[in-house]
C-alpha cells in the first residue's frame, strides 16, 4: 500500500544534542509537510516543501530545519534541542497542483524525548 | 488572528448514539473545512472534505455540514461504536495559491461507551 512512512517511532536525545527525524513516501506527491504536535494540541505547521521550493512558517524557530533530497524524501533536523521541542513530529503529504482541496497523508509520527 | 475552536475537548457518549462535534472558527473565511480521525500515537487519518458552496456531505454513518454564515462545521456519527472511539480534528483550507495547506484545530476526544 502506498503511505508515508516516518522514522524512527521513537527519538531520545539530549539537551543540545543534533537530532533528526526521517520521513519517506511512495505516493509520489509533490508536497511534504512537517508538523509538531504535543499533547492535547492542533498539529502545528514548521514548514512545507513544494516540489523542490522550501516554505518556511514565520514562527518557526532558526533551531529547525529541513532537507528534502528527492520526491520521496524528507528530513526534519533540530540543531539543539531544548526541552520544549519534546513533541510528536508527523510528516505529511498531499498532491497540489491537480485540483484544489486534496486530503493531507500522515505518517504515524515520531515522537521525540528530550533528556 | 485566525482562530479556529472545536466545542469540547472531551465528549462521552452512549454506544447506538449520534456523536455530534462542533468546528467553529474566526477571522477566517475558509475554501473548505476537512475532518480527519487521529487515534493514541497515530497520524491523523482523512475522512471528510466539505467546501464552502456545499451544505452537507455524506460518507456511510458520518456526515458533515458547513454554514459559512454561522462560521462552523458539525460533524455527526451515527450509531456510534465503541471503534469510534478517538481525537477528530478539523481543519480549514483556503482558495488559491496556498490552497493546499489546512489549519487544524485541537480536536475532539470521542469516547463511546459500551
Amino acid at each position: 500500500d502506498a503511505m508515508v512512512i516516518q522514522n524512527p517511532r521513537y527519538q531520545v536525545t539530549q539537551f543540545g544534542k543534533p537530532v533528526t527525524l526521517s520521513c519517506s513516501q511512495t505516493l509520489n506527491h509533490n508536497v511534504m509537510y512537517w508538523y509538531q504536535q504535543k499533547s492535547s494540541q492542533a498539529p502545528k505547521l514548521l514548514f512545507h516543501y513544494y516540489d523542490k521550493d522550501f516554505n518556511n512558517e514565520a514562527d518557526t524557530p532558526d533551531n529547525f530545519q529541513s532537507r528534502r533530497p528527492n520526491t520521496s524524501f524528507c528530513f526534519l533536523d533540530i540543531r539543539s534541542p531544548g526541552l520544549g521541542d519534546a513533541a510528536m513530529y508527523l510528516c505529511a503529504t498531499s498532491r497540489a497542483g491537480t485540483g484544489p482541496n486534496q486530503p493531507q497523508h500522515f505518517g504515524d509520527g515520531t515522537r521525540l524525548s528530550i533528556l | 488572528s485566525q482562530k479556529i475552536e472545536q466545542n469540547s475537548e472531551a465528549l462521552n457518549i452512549q454506544e447506538g448514539k449520534t456523536a455530534t462535534l462542533t468546528c467553529n472558527y474566526t477571522n477566517y473565511s475558509p475554501a473548505y473545512l476537512q475532518w480527519y480521525r487521529q487515534d493514541p500515537g497515530r497520524g491523523p487519518v482523512f475522512l471528510l472534505l466539505i467546501r464552502e458552496n456545499e451544505k452537507e456531505k455524506r460518507k456511510e454513518r458520518l456526515k458533515v455540514t458547513f454554514d459559512t454564515t454561522l462560521k462552523q462545521s458539525l460533524f455527526h456519527i451515527t450509531a456510534s461504536q465503541p471503534a469510534d472511539s478517538a481525537t477528530y480534528l478539523c481543519a480549514l483550507g483556503d482558495s488559491g495559491a496556498g490552497s493546499y495547506q489546512l489549519t487544524f484545530g485541537k480536536g475532539t476526544k470521542l469516547s463511546v461507551i459500551p
